[in-house]
């Protein structure tokens, strides 16, 4: 069992506001980090996917980045807007198991 | 669109009952897997499937087994639930999505044991 964390466990921001959120990971074992993003009354969706030291990716106003040396990633939200409300899970891949964080509930406040 | 087809969606039983749920997708992916979700908790992996009888435990299999005899099947079982089986469970594949292999999850399957 591997420990992948989160943190905060929530966060509520107004909108317009930027934000980030962390996912910490032992940092053996790698093969990939990945972000979910989860709305209330659906499933999971894939967010971003990373694999190398220093990996940054970017979806419109989210992006991430990853170290995969000291064992974390960053999720950035800028410009925060009401439709941005969900939780944001990460999850370490080795091999062909998946270890969730326990994710960051984000609440946009108009 | 990976096709998952989680059943029931929602159940609710007794303890000491067998419950199996079932998985379904469409699209012939190999690797399968369930997990649950508790709060506090996140998503923790229960048993996952390499291929047709090749199942593997997760970091919570204790009190569920599996099965796999179809591609497109994979079906969990609690052969005596528990109050502590209480949870939402969620399946998924793997698939290529957002420049890798990533999970695609099915829609959940809640199951109340009183």
């Amino acid at each position: 069992i591997l420990n992948v964390e989160q943190s905060p466990q929530s966060l509520h921001v107004q909108e317009g506001d930027s934000t980030n959120f962390t996912c910490s990971f032992p940092s053996s074992n790698f093969y990939a980090l990945h972000w979910y993003r989860w709305e209330t009354a659906k499933s999971p969706e894939a967010l971003f996917v990373m694999t190398l030291n220093g990996d940054e990716k970017k979806k419109g106003r989210i992006s991430a980045t990853l170290n995969t040396k000291e064992g974390y990633s960053y999720l950035y939200i800028k410009g925060s807007q009401p439709e941005d409300s969900a939780t944001y899970l990460c999850a370490l891949r080795t091999g062909n198991q998946f270890y969730f964080g326990t994710g960051t509930s984000l609440t946009v406040i108009p | 669109d990976a096709g998952i087809t989680q059943s029931p969606r929602h159940k609710v039983t007794e303890t000491g009952t067998p419950v199996t749920l079932r998985c379904h997708q469409t699209e012939n992916h190999r690797y399968m897997y369930w997990y649950r979700q508790d709060p506090g908790h996140g998503l923790r992996l229960i048993h996952y499937s390499y291929g047709v009888k090749d199942t593997d435990k997760g970091e919570v299999s204790d009190g569920y087994s599996v099965s796999r005899s179809k591609t497109e099947d994979f079906l969990l079982t609690l052969e005596s639930a528990t109050s502590s089986q209480t949870s939402v469970y969620f399946c998924a594949i793997s698939e290529w999505g957002a420049g890798a292999n990533v999970l695609t999850f099915g829609a959940g399957s809640r199951l109340t044991v009183l």
